[in-house]
């Protein structure tokens, strides 16, 4: 079985200040794909990254960045110089791969979610 | 670039009444998509995976009778909520993964913007 747990529920930051929001899974498979994504007050969701099991290189995309440690099974996020505009409720999210020709990948199992309030 | 298109975004029914949600993939092949509902404040829980040409796959726990779910084409999946009762309002929100030159594990996702159901 799948796991994955966001354990902070609500974060409350001032505007400017970085954030990281933590993400710790389980899975038996040895192949994976860990995703993160934002969800604004709309609903819909936001795809932010994917990343594969084999592929343990943290990852900056402008003030984005994601550290994955394989070691510890986390995916951790980190919102730098956050802005208002970053509130929304963040998932982390895992899919397997193990079936013949990855027809199990897709099938997401997400975390709780975080709630990120970045006041101005 | 790839859009996927869930359609309605909002609806309000009475009790009893069933409701259908469609999720269709604007330019590309979706063989595959998912289903996932979402209760408030809380996390996204898959529901079924619909395969094109065949049985919808149900996730344990999910009643097939209620949630009817179609993937009669290439691009469109319908997920029909039967005789629908308060308390299935909920975040319904649909995910298609792009098979087009066949599925693979770098196959991309993509979501639909989801519906809320309302059940008076």
């Amino acid at each position: 079985a799948q796991k994955v747990t966001q354990a902070q529920t609500e974060i409350s930051v001032v505007e400017k200040e970085d954030v990281t929001l933590d993400c710790v899974y389980e899975t038996r498979d040895t192949t994976y794909y860990l995703f993160w994504y934002k969800q604004p007050p709309s609903g819909e969701l936001v795809f932010l990254i994917r990343r594969n099991s084999f592929d343990e290189q943290n990852e900056i995309s402008g003030r984005y960045s994601w550290n994955f440690q394989k070691s510890t099974s986390s995916f951790n996020f980190t919102i730098t110089a956050s802005q208002v505009v970053d509130s929304a409720v963040y998932f982390c999210a895992l899919s397997g791969a193990k079936a013949v020709g990855g027809t199990s990948y897709g099938k997401l199992t997400f975390g709780q979610g975080t709630i990120l309030t970045v006041h101005p | 670039g790839a859009v996927v298109s869930q359609h309605p975004s909002r609806v309000i029914c009475k009790s009893g009444t069933s409701v259908k949600i469609e999720c269709r993939s604007l330019d590309f092949q979706a063989t595959t998509m998912f289903w996932y509902r979402q209760f408030p404040k809380q996390s996204l829980m898959l529901m079924a995976t619909s395969n094109e040409g065949s049985k919808a796959t149900y996730e344990q726990g999910v009643e097939k009778d209620k949630f009817l779910i179609n993937h009669a084409s290439l691009t469109l999946s319908t997920l029909t909520v039967t005789s629908a009762h308060p308390e299935d309002s909920s975040f319904y929100i649909c995910s298609a993964r792009d098979g087009t030159g066949g599925a693979n594990l770098n196959s991309p996702l993509h979501f639909g913007n989801g519906t809320r159901l309302t059940v008076t």
